[in-house]
């Protein structure tokens, strides 16, 4: 199976701010990477796939690149609506895996 | 619009068996690999089991495997998960999730999830 780590597990930020998350494969991937955005008692939304493709609708200061192993999602100028729970997840093989998330919270 | 609707969910004892839905509706059904996704409380993504748009080839996370059977009934747009042998450790929120592409791709539309709860 492929093992997602994603990192950090949390992160302090302020309005205006820019924040990265990486995660890595234990294998590569090439680009089945997606991002995903999560806030209490909601089902996840789809931010990025292909691992630098905006999802249509999201705004474009969400970003993402990265290709084989290691991935990053980076938030630029930072909304109160942004802060949430992001998940990377791995698309390129079963058992699809999720990386064990990062919870994004306001300074 | 995409909507994805799942029911079924409740408290069960360990052991017991459950019957997950899903109903789909806004793009064709018939077209798309679907999956089960589930996360348990204050916890992070769990993917749990996918099967191909024919119903033809189904995948299992291995937690599950030999417990759980994903089925689709194209006919009437509807996605089922049945869990059997339940324990505690499957309690979670469980939601269907289609793909952005018809085949093996990240998940664009999600249902609301539906609550498992597997206690004594």
């Amino acid at each position: 199976d492929i093992q997602m780590t994603q990192s950090p597990s949390s992160v302090s930020a302020s309005v205006g701010d820019r924040v990265t998350i990486t995660c890595r494969a234990s294998q590569g991937i090439s680009s089945w990477l997606a991002w995903y955005q999560q806030k209490p008692g909601k089902a996840p939304k789809l931010l990025i796939y292909g691992a630098s493709s905006l999802q249509s609708g999201v705004p474009s200061r969400f970003s993402g690149s990265g290709s084989g192993t290691d991935f990053t999602l980076t938030i630029s100028n930072l909304q109160p609506e942004d802060f949430a729970t992001y998940f990377c997840h791995q698309a390129n093989s079963f058992p699809y895996t999720f990386g064990q998330g990062t919870k994004l919270q306001i300074k | 619009e995409v909507q994805l609707l799942e029911s079924g969910g409740g408290l069960v004892q360990p052991g017991g068996s459950l019957r997950l839905s899903c109903a789909a509706s806004g793009f064709t059904f018939g077209s798309y690999v679907m999956n089960w996704v589930r996360q348990g409380p204050g916890k992070g993504l769990d993917w749990v089991s996918a099967i191909t748009a024919s119903g033809g080839d189904t995948y299992y996370a291995d937690s599950v495997k030999g417990r759980f059977t994903i089925s689709r009934d194209n006919s009437k747009n509807t996605l089922f998960l049945q869990m059997n042998s339940l324990r505690a450790e499957d309690t979670a929120v469980y939601y269907c999730a289609k793909p952005r592409d018809s085949g093996y791709d990240a998940f664009d539309y999600w249902g609301q999830g539906t609550l498992v709860t597997v206690s004594s």
